[in-house]
């Protein structure tokens, strides 16, 4: 089964609009963490935000903001006031339990942002 | 200057041919990975250290081998090279702080086997 799912292929959106890129996460140990990674066309990885299961706050960190949703096992990535420069391929990521677990990423959402 | 370089950026090279991808880091982290980027897959781990003295597979390391020279630098080495290694190849570091353990990635590696 899928650990992360990312069901957008591809997304859209006009310049200083808000977007949402989905993810949702299968996993049934209590602790984990969830991030966010984004990649440019220059192909470089750019870590973005971290939410762990047990935060109690979604995460924020500038324009972008984490829509944890616990129960149904979601981590959505919410760009405000979109840029041309967000342009990019965005990546879910999540790591099982304490101590060191693996990152198993999702397949990725590329993401246009038009003028 | 970038926390953790990757050399070559770019890489052609023939099949049967041992090549080398190097990595170092300034961030004073312990922890250094290698993964592989292909088209559709996201990215999977190839091998991951700990310490100098501690070296781990991933979940695909067959044809490939690595090498921790010291704290700062970790190598991934393709004995001999096939088409199907072809892909982006990415180092990253981390250092385990109270309940987040982030990861950060190097430039990338274009590597082509002909």
């Amino acid at each position: 089964a899928q650990k992360i799912t990312q069901t957008q292929p591809g997304m859209f959106v006009q310049e200083k609009e808000a977007v949402t890129l989905d993810c949702t996460y299968d996993t049934s140990d209590p602790s984990y963490g969830l991030f966010w990674y984004k990649q440019p066309s220059s192909g470089e990885m750019i870590f973005l935000i971290y939410q762990g299961s047990y935060d109690q706050q979604n995460a924020t960190e500038g324009r972008y903001s984490l829509n944890f949703q616990k129960a149904r096992k979601s981590a959505n990535l919410v760009i405000s006031a979109s840029q041309l420069g967000d342009s990019a391929m965005y990546f879910c990521a999540m790591r099982e339990g304490g101590g060191f677990q693996k990152l198993v990423f999702g397949t990725g959402t590329r993401l246009l942002v038009s003028p | 200057d970038a926390d953790v370089t990757q050399t070559p950026r770019n890489r052609i090279t023939k099949t049967g041919k041992r090549i080398m991808l190097e990595c170092s880091q300034t961030k004073g982290h312990d922890r250094m990975y290698w993964y592989r980027q292909d088209p559709g897959l996201g990215l999977r781990l190839i091998y991951y250290s700990f310490d100098v003295k501690d070296i781990n597979k991933g979940e695909i390391s067959d044809g490939y081998s690595v090498s921790r020279q010291a704290q700062a630098k970790f190598s991934l080495s393709l004995e001999s090279a096939i088409p199907n290694q072809t892909a982006l190849y990415f180092c990253a570091t981390s250092d385990f702080a109270g309940g987040g353990e982030t990861q950060y990635f190097g430039p990338g590696t274009r590597l082509l086997v002909l």
